[in-house]
């Protein structure tokens, strides 16, 4: 089956860097999408990664192990703002997103 | 650049009435849309995937009568909760993407549904 494994909360401090881990298995693979959500809201698409290594943008990196079905969000500077859900979603051989509950990120003062 | 709209943001209705929301590229060519539901708390849940000018593929146990979906031109889709029940009360979400499989998919900022 396919399945995406992330933490369901996590507290990290104003100013700090936090890492949101995802692991996954899917039918194929071709690609893994993350996306921030704020409460109430749609998600917004923050980065996309299809070969291994770090892709930074700005204060957020995303990192993907493809042989080991991992990723992980790199939050750096965290603001109060960014105080959300953040959804990992692996694409598979169809081209078709898989979704988590995400992980809940809460920045406190 | 890659803004979705979505239409209306809020909708109260009585039980038995259709309701039609809109999804619309606004700056892009959306080869294919998808349309999500979201109870709260809860994980997104794919109810269909529709691409310009034909019919829309929908997820296992997604009522296609119940769910009417027209992606009539590259930039706009429809989905028509027909006869809406309370237990069709949720948060529903389109996203766009591009002709290329792998582009992200961008979201509207969805569609607040309360059936009473």
């Amino acid at each position: 089956g396919q399945n995406i494994d992330q933490p369901t909360e996590m507290t990290a401090t104003e100013g700090a860097i936090v890492q949101i881990n995802c692991t996954y298995q899917t039918s194929g693979f071709n690609g893994l999408f993350w996306y921030q959500q704020h409460a109430g809201e749609a998600p917004t698409f923050l980065s996309y990664n299809v070969l291994d290594g770090l892709e930074e943008k700005g204060r957020f990196s995303s990192f993907l192990s493809r042989s080991k079905g991992y990723s992980y969000l790199l939050l750096k500077e965290l603001q109060m703002k960014d105080s959300a859900s953040y959804l990992c979603a692996p694409m598979d051989s169809n081209y078709q997103l898989i979704w988590g509950a995400g992980t809940k990120l809460i920045i406190k003062p | 650049g890659a803004v979705v709209s979505q239409h209306p943001s809020w909708v109260i209705c009585k039980s038995g009435t259709s309701v039609k929301i809109e999804c619309r590229s606004l700056d892009f060519q959306a080869t294919t849309m998808f349309w999500y539901r979201q109870f709260p708390k809860q994980s997104l849940m794919l109810m269909a995937t529709s691409n310009e000018g034909s019919k829309a593929t929908y997820e296992q146990g997604v009522e296609k009568d119940k769910f009417l979906i027209n992606h009539a031109s590259l930039t706009l889709s429809t989905l028509t909760v027909t006869s809406a029940h309370p237990e069709d009360s949720s948060f529903y979400i389109c996203s766009a993407r591009e002709a290329r499989e792998n582009q992200p998919q961008h979201f509207g900022d969805g569609t607040r549904l309360s059936i009473l």
